[in-house]
This record gives structure tokens, sequence and C-alpha cells, in this order.
């Protein structure tokens, strides 16, 4: 089984603080990726990454950043927390294979900023 | 992507087969369907996924019409456990998947 780990469920933050959400798999995937979840608005593409070291912006990149050192790591940086960064964010992985690209989700650190 | 269309809700008894509609009416030829569901407060879990054919997993179900302008997701025998929103997604080449609001399933004792 695929397993998609994120490093917790759920943080509170300040506004101002950097914010450090790690996401671990274990299934040698090439593909990372990271989304956010809003009511109303599905799941946005934040940042994505198809090998170590290499990251693409996703429709929403403003204010997150992202670091991909190692192949089953991949993290996402709020550089300075502010309260409409507020949600659920939710880490995915695949192997390459374009629209048979299957994604395994972890699951989820639910992120509160005040 | 294409878009696709969803109940916003259903019920299903404890122990019946739930069946849940997807149409995707602009669907292209190379596209897949997939389906995935969230119970509250997890992340998305992978069900199945398809193109033409009918498949089946230890999971579910998964009918495509012939035009493959629709398709079923079936989970057989429906436990509580099922209940989740089941999101339909058509997916062509690119980075993500599109999740729309879904269908909240409700499985009653």
């Amino acid at each position: 089984d695929v397993k998609v780990t994120q490093s917790s469920r759920y943080l509170v933050k300040r506004t101002g603080e950097k914010v450090f959400l790690e996401c671990v798999q274990d299934m040698d995937h090439e593909n990372m990726f990271w989304y956010r979840q809003d009511p109303g608005l599905g799941l946005r593409l934040i940042y994505f990454s198809y090998d170590v070291k290499m990251k693409e912006k996703g429709d929403i990149p403003e204010g997150y950043s992202v670091s991909r050192e190692k192949k089953e790591r991949f993290s996402l940086i709020l550089e300075s927390a502010s309260t409409n960064q507020t949600s659920m964010y939710l880490c995915a992985s695949s192997l390459p294979g374009g629209q048979q690209e299957t994604q395994y989700f972890g699951p989820g650190t639910r992120l509160l900023v005040l | 992507d294409a878009k696709t269309t969803q109940p916003p809700s259903m019920d299903c008894a404890e122990g019946r087969a739930a069946n849940l509609p997807c149409n995707h009416s602009t669907i292209s030829g190379n596209e897949y369907v997939y389906w995935y569901r969230q119970i509250h407060s997890q992340g998305p879990q992978y069900i199945i996924h398809g193109l033409k054919n009918n498949e089946t997993n230890e999971m579910a179900s998964l009918i495509i019409t012939e035009d493959r302008k629709s398709s079923t997701l079936i989970l057989p025998h429906a436990t509580l456990r099922d209940t989740a929103v089941y999101y339909c997604i058509v997916r062509s080449t690119g980075n993500q998947f599109y999740f729309g609001t879904g269908t909240s399933l409700t499985v009653i004792p």
C-alpha cells in the first residue's frame, strides 16, 4: 500500500510566523503535490514537483514556497503566515504516467492562523 | 479537463448497493474517469479509474456508458464506513486533479 504521511494533523500558528509542513511518501514516487482545500472551492494546487530539486507553480503559489531535497520528502513553507492561509493542506504523490497518473493523498494538515 | 456533474447528496441503506452517477458529456477520447472519496477531515482516497471498459476492484465497480458521457460507481454492499463525499473526476494530461463538489453519500443503518 502507498503511504503518504504528513507531519501534523492540526497546527495553530500566529500571523507572521514561518510555517513548515512536511510530507513523506514511501513508494519511491517521482511526483509530489501540495494542495489546499477550502469549503466551496474544492482542491487547489499550490506547487508540485517532478523530481528532486525541481518545482513547478500550481494555480495558487503566492505566499508559499516548497523544497524537495530528497525524493521521498516534499515540504511546503509559508514564509509569513496570514489568516487567509487558514485551510486544510493536502499532500499527494504519484508515479509519472500522464492520464493514468493516480495520485495518493496524505491525511491532511488542518492549519489555523490566528 | 472535462466538467463533471454529480448529485449533491444521496442516501443508501446499509448492506444495499450504492450507485453513484456522474455525467461527463464533454469527455474526450483519451480522458480517464477517476473516482475518489473523502471521509470527513481526511485526505481523499483513490477508489478506481477507467477509460472505456467497466472496471472492478476490491472496493467498487465502475460502469462507463458506451458513449462515455456518463459513468456509475457501484459500492456493492454499503457499510456505515462508506459514508463520505465521492468525487468523479475526468482526467486528461496535466498536473492536478480537479475535484468538484462531489456527492455526499450517507449510509443509513
